[in-house]
């Protein structure tokens, strides 16, 4: 049974450039939360999806964006990134509102320069 | 909003000493709490999931507690090891069911 799948891996983009990071939930889940992580802090929440709509957001601004597909899967994007924006971006499935707990994926290192 | 603060913030200590992991919530009104574990770089992985209808919950070496009324949540790890070696996180949900977490301790066993 596959867990939570984050691609890609590591990135590297330009400051000012857009990306977009994309997540498969575990099998089984039908909501995905994405969250930031900077070095040494711990996870932040960005947003939620569920039914493919944007269910809770956390407090980040409107470059942040994100889509939920029928399959559940997801996609988050970032536009016109910021050096500020380097970070790991993690991907979390669950099911009941998290009742049985979440699952995150190996996280997506972003690097802005 | 909830709020977690997890202490201490970081724990050296020598191979098969019982460790003591403590985390604190403001907003007690949660159905659920989970432990998870960080690797370098990595994402992260559950360890734990207590509901609130329990006290605690066991899995090898490592014991979670939960005690709602107080806010807090307690992680032991008996007999450290080496690989025991990573960050450990509690999440606990908010009112709108969002797990926030904590900054995590930051855990180094030396052999």
């Amino acid at each position: 049974d596959a867990g939570v799948t984050q691609s890609p891996t590591h990135l590297i983009k330009t400051r000012g450039q857009q990306v977009t990071l994309r997540c498969s939930p575990k099998s089984g889940h039908d909501t995905v939360s994405w969250y930031q992580q900077a070095l040494g802090q711990g996870p932040q929440f960005i947003f939620q999806y569920y039914e493919e709509e944007e269910r809770q957001r956390g407090n980040f601004p409107d470059r942040f964006s994100g889509h939920q597909f029928p399959n559940y899967s997801s996609e988050l994007n970032v536009n016109a990134l910021l050096l500020g924006d380097s970070a790991l971006y993690l991907c979390a499935s669950s099911s009941d509102r998290g009742g049985y707990g979440y699952t995150f994926g190996s996280g997506t290192r972003l690097t802005v320069v | 909003k909830q709020e977690v603060t997890q202490i201490p913030a970081a724990l050296s200590v020598p191979e098969g000493e019982n460790l003591v992991l403590n985390c604190s919530f403001t907003d007690s009104a949660i159905y659920n709490l989970q432990w998870f574990r960080q690797d370098p770089g990595k994402g992260l992985t559950s360890l734990l999931l207590i509901q609130s209808s329990q006290r605690e919950q066991t899995s090898g070496r490592l014991n979670a507690s939960l005690d709602k009324s107080s806010g807090r949540s307690t992680l032991y790890i008996a007999a450290s090891q080496p690989g025991d070696s990573a960050t450990y996180l509690c999440a606990v949900p908010g009112g709108s069911y969002i797990p926030t977490f904590g900054r995590g301790t930051s855990l180094i066993v030396h052999p």
